[in-house]
């Protein structure tokens, strides 16, 4: 299957600092990329739809302002968690969508925040 | 929110059982994808059955559907220890843009 590549896969920063998480679509283009949050032992939570050249669909209750996405190519979308605090500590999952139904996903990302 | 309720949230086995996870869901779909997820991973497409099947099977793992009763089963036979992860059902919402997930199945296979 396709492979996505998500980037960093574990950091810690400081309470306060923000924090960048790239997936990349490595063999194919994908113009629409998907970010989800997981708490420990729960399902996924769509944050958002990322579409490239345009500005990101965020899901009900999630702010654009706190979680920044940009879709600069096809073949990238970044997550950026500026001003991060303790609770935004957790898992964020990305995917993207190759033909009508697959999505593959990346690796996740795991974030502590101090 | 989850398109699907899952049942068990937990699932203990022996090696070589079979496990049997179950999925209901509230709207309308054109089709059903399962997932697994190992600990702390992204996860990985298992199979997709679309609205008009009532089975399909990939390997040890057989899928049911029943639109009637917007339900779901997935089966996995002669278990392994390798079996061990998270298992979700997923459908398209949102008018067919947002794959949305169920609450999961957590599956422990013991040797």
């Amino acid at each position: 299957g396709a492979v996505v590549s998500q980037h960093p896969s574990w950091v810690i920063c400081k309470s306060g600092t923000s924090v960048k998480i790239e997936c990349r679509s490595l063999d194919f283009q994908a113009t629409t990329m998907f970010w989800y949050r997981q708490f420990p032992k729960q399902s996924l939570m769509l944050m958002a739809t990322s579409n490239e050249g345009s500005k990101a669909t965020y899901e009900q209750g999630v702010e654009k302002d706190k979680f920044l996405i940009n879709h600069a190519s096809l073949t990238l979308s970044t997550l950026t968690v500026t001003s991060a605090h303790p609770e935004d500590s957790s898992f964020y999952i990305c995917s993207a969508r190759q033909g009508a139904n697959i999505q593959y996903f990346g690796a996740g990302t795991r974030l502590s925040v101090l | 929110s989850q398109q699907g309720e899952e049942d068990p949230q937990a699932l203990s086995i022996q090696e070589g059982e079979n496990a049997t996870m179950n999925c209901s869901y509230k709207t309308s779909i054109n089709n059903l994808q399962w997932y697994r997820q190992n600990s702390g991973r992204g996860l990985v497409h298992l199979i997709l059955i679309r609205s008009n099947e009532r089975e399909k099977h990939s390997g040890r793992l057989r899928v049911t559907l029943d639109t009637s009763k917007k339900s779901s089963s997935l089966l996995i036979t002669a278990s392994r220890a390798a079996d061990t992860a998270s298992y979700f059902c997923a459908s398209y919402t949102g008018g067919g843009n947002k794959l949305t997930f169920g609450t999961g199945t957590q599956l422990k296979v013991e040797l």
